[in-house]
């Protein structure tokens, strides 16, 4: 298994561009999610899905898109890139979610990272 | 508002002594209590999990974590400390309740620095 799988490693934006940051996964989740990792904030989740067809916002939404087409992929979508939005982006996924708490227990599977630079 | 606290930036050791992270948390109900483990240039590693039961609990690479409820604590420790175990470390939480949608509340890391 391949596991949590985002490309591209790196990326180097001009404020304006637009870029996708994929994720894929090979396990079947229903949960997956895009965190942001910035120095002394910790974590921040952007946003999530809970399963196919469905995406809503985290903590830290804005300037970032999702689509939930399939189980598998979850891409985020920078549409106008901004300096703000320089950081490394984790995507993650778990076997359960949403609206069944009591499954709540199962740990997130992250990627590698995408380390962006938007100057 | 529902938050994780990791009171210490970093945590020098050195080889062969016990450590402990620190991770206490705010979070109604009866949360789900992770700790997962980021080495340089990787993504975030799981390494256990409280969910009920025993306080004391066994994950991977010989650490445990103790669960205090009236302390809301969920401290992570190593009886020995390794080099290897220099790292960046991460307490998340899960709140038990259906409105969470099942998100993780991180804190904002540790690094715990083991030296010869």
């Amino acid at each position: 298994n391949a596991g949590v799988t985002q490309t591209p490693k790196f990326q180097v934006l001009k404020t304006g561009q637009s870029m996708t940051l994929q994720c894929a996964q090979d396990m079947n989740h229903e949960y997956m999610s895009w965190y942001r990792q910035d120095p002394g904030m910790g974590l921040r989740l952007i946003h999530y899905s809970v399963g196919a067809g469905i995406t809503d916002q985290g903590e830290v939404p804005n300037g970032y898109n999702v689509s939930r087409s399939t189980t598998e992929d979850f891409p985020l979508r920078l549409l106008s890139a901004a300096p703000s939005q320089t950081s490394v982006y984790f995507c993650a996924s778990s076997y359960n979610g949403g609206s069944r708490p009591s499954s709540y227990n199962s740990p997130l599977h992250f990627g590698n990272g995408t380390r962006l630079t938007v100057t | 508002a529902q938050s994780v606290a990791q009171p210490e930036d970093q945590v020098n050791v050195a080889e062969g002594n016990p450590l402990t992270v620190k991770c206490t948390y705010s979070v109604s109900g009866n949360p789900y209590l992770f700790w997962y483990v980021q080495y340089p240039n990787r993504g975030l590693q799981f390494l256990l999990k409280y969910i009920t039961g025993d306080n004391l609990v066994k994950g991977s690479y010989g650490f445990e974590a103790e669960f205090n409820k009236s302390q809301t604590s969920f401290h992570l420790k190593k009886p020995s400390a390794l080099v290897s175990d220099s790292a960046l470390y991460f307490c998340a939480v899960r709140p038990d309740h259906g409105g969470s949608q099942g998100n993780l509340i991180f804190g904002k890391g540790t690094k715990l620095s083991v030296k010869p």
